[in-house]
């Protein structure tokens, strides 16, 4: 069975905090994506990579950076939080054909 | 840029009623196209997909979806609705193929199935 876990569940943070959201692969893939679900909104992609140290920007990239040192783990980096990145963070494997989604991490920034 | 475009942010229907979620794309190629549903407090789960082949795709739970390239949708349907239907689905596609396989989601359709 595909795994992809993320760091946590629930998070709290505080406006300005810097934060790190982990998303974690056992299948060796070479995609890896970052997605934030707003209501009414849907999902928006953020960053994505496909290699170890490759990053492309999405549709919603600002206040947003990450990092891929090695193949199976994806980090999304909030520099300086704001109460308008409150959201849930989906992190995606896969290419083409198949996708596999974390479990989500419910951020919410006061 | 590629969109997807989901009509009506709610649906209602009765149960035992028709089932029909609209969802339209623009792409200039045939794209790979999906079918999500989340239940409350669910994870997103995959519904069915088009990649190649016959354009009607049928899926779990009854659903199935028809791809018409001249009119770029990709409408999912169920004849008869359930109770347990309740829930939000999302339409998504990869835009082109060859893409590193980045989805594009539709902003949601949140059916409710009255008694």
């Amino acid at each position: 069975d595909v795994k992809v876990t993320q760091s946590s569940r629930y998070l709290v943070k505080r406006t300005g905090e810097k934060v790190f959201l982990e998303c974690v692969q056992d299948m060796d893939h070479e995609n890896m994506f970052w997605y934030r679900q707003d209501p009414g909104l849907g999902l928006r992609l953020i960053y994505f990579s496909y290699d170890v140290k490759m990053k492309e920007k999405g549709d919603i990239p600002e206040g947003y950076s990450v990092s891929r040192e090695k193949k199976e783990r994806f980090s999304l980096i909030l520099e300086s939080a704001s109460t308008n990145q409150t959201s849930m963070y989906l992190c995606v494997i896969g290419g083409p054909y198949e996708q596999y989604f974390g479990p989500g991490t419910r951020l919410t920034v006061t | 840029a590629q969109s997807v475009t989901q009509l009506g942010s709610h649906v209602s229907v009765s149960e035992g009623a028709l089932v029909l979620l609209r969802c339209n794309y623009s792409s200039s190629v045939p794209p790979y196209l999906f079918w999500y549903v989340q239940y409350p407090n669910q994870g997103l789960q995959l519904l069915l997909k088009y990649t190649t082949g016959a354009t009607l795709v049928k899926g779990i739970n009854g659903f199935e979806a028809e791809f018409k390239k001249s009119e770029t949708s990709f409408h999912l349907t169920k004849p008869s609705a359930h109770m347990s239907d309740a829930a939000e689905y999302f339409c998504a596609v990869i835009p082109y193929r060859g893409s590193q396989g980045n989805l594009i989601f539709g902003k949601g359709t949140k059916l409710s199935v009255k008694p």
